[in-house]
């Protein structure tokens, strides 16, 4: 089954730029999505195919896919930012969907 | 405006089966696949499965085959998630999502069902 990987923490200075990436074979043939969940809600997607930001995410929101890392980047981070983000595809070989393990992001 | 509105919290004996719902509305039912996801205690989200409530074919990860079997209704617009011979280490929150059917993300989430198993 295809396998996802991310750092299991990232921590950054507000202000400052958080990079977290997925690793996966291939990743840059799929479509990425990457979802935050702060703690005791459920996840919301903030950046699906890849780069594109859905209704009401903010612009410092963005994520780029090539080869095999995906990555989502938060620019000017806030404290707010703080929670756990996940990445996830379509596997199309067996139709089944999959979810990185996530990474804590530490607004330091 | 599209809401999901799972069931309430559950706590089983192990070997014992589970039978949680995530009823739908702010669009129409049958145009989009419902999932569940499992995230156990402290731990990350995982893919259970899914149910397409057009015809109701499903698709379940290996983890779960055997064990889970999910459902829709479409005279309710509620989809189901049954778990058999229950473990301690079911112990999870599930959560229902919809995938939107253009960008494949779960764009939607119910609020998430605490199923614990204990003896």
């Amino acid at each position: 089954s295809y396998v996802l990987t991310q750092p299991p923490s990232v921590s950054v200075a507000p202000g400052k730029t958080a990079r977290i990436t997925c690793g996966g074979n291939n990743i840059g043939r799929l479509g990425v999505h990457w979802y935050q969940q702060k703690p005791g809600q459920a996840p919301v997607v903030v950046i699906n195919h890849d780069n594109n930001r859905p209704s009401g995410i903010p612009e410092r929101f963005s994520g780029s896919n090539s080869g095999n890392t995906a990555t989502l980047t938060i620019s000017r981070v806030e404290a707010g930012d703080e929670a756990d983000y996940y990445c996830q595809v379509w596997d199309s070989t067996s139709d089944h969907r999959v979810f990185g393990g996530g990474t804590k992001v530490t607004v330091l | 405006e599209v809401h999901l509105v799972q069931s309430g919290a559950e706590v089983k004996k192990p070997g014992t089966t589970v039978k949680i719902s995530c009823r739908v509305s702010g669009y129409t039912f049958t145009d989009n696949d419902v999932h569940w996801v499992q995230q156990a205690p402290g731990k990350g989200l995982e893919w259970v499965g899914l149910v397409d409530p057009a015809d109701g074919e499903t698709i379940y990860t290996e983890k779960f085959q055997g064990r889970v079997t999910i459902t829709a209704d479409t005279s309710t617009d509620t989809a189901y998630m049954e778990l058999s011979n229950l473990r301690s280490e079911d112990t999870a929150v599930y959560f229902c999502a919809t995938e939107d059917s253009d960008k494949n993300d779960f764009d939607y989430w119910g609020q998430g069902t605490l199923i614990t198993v204990s003896s």
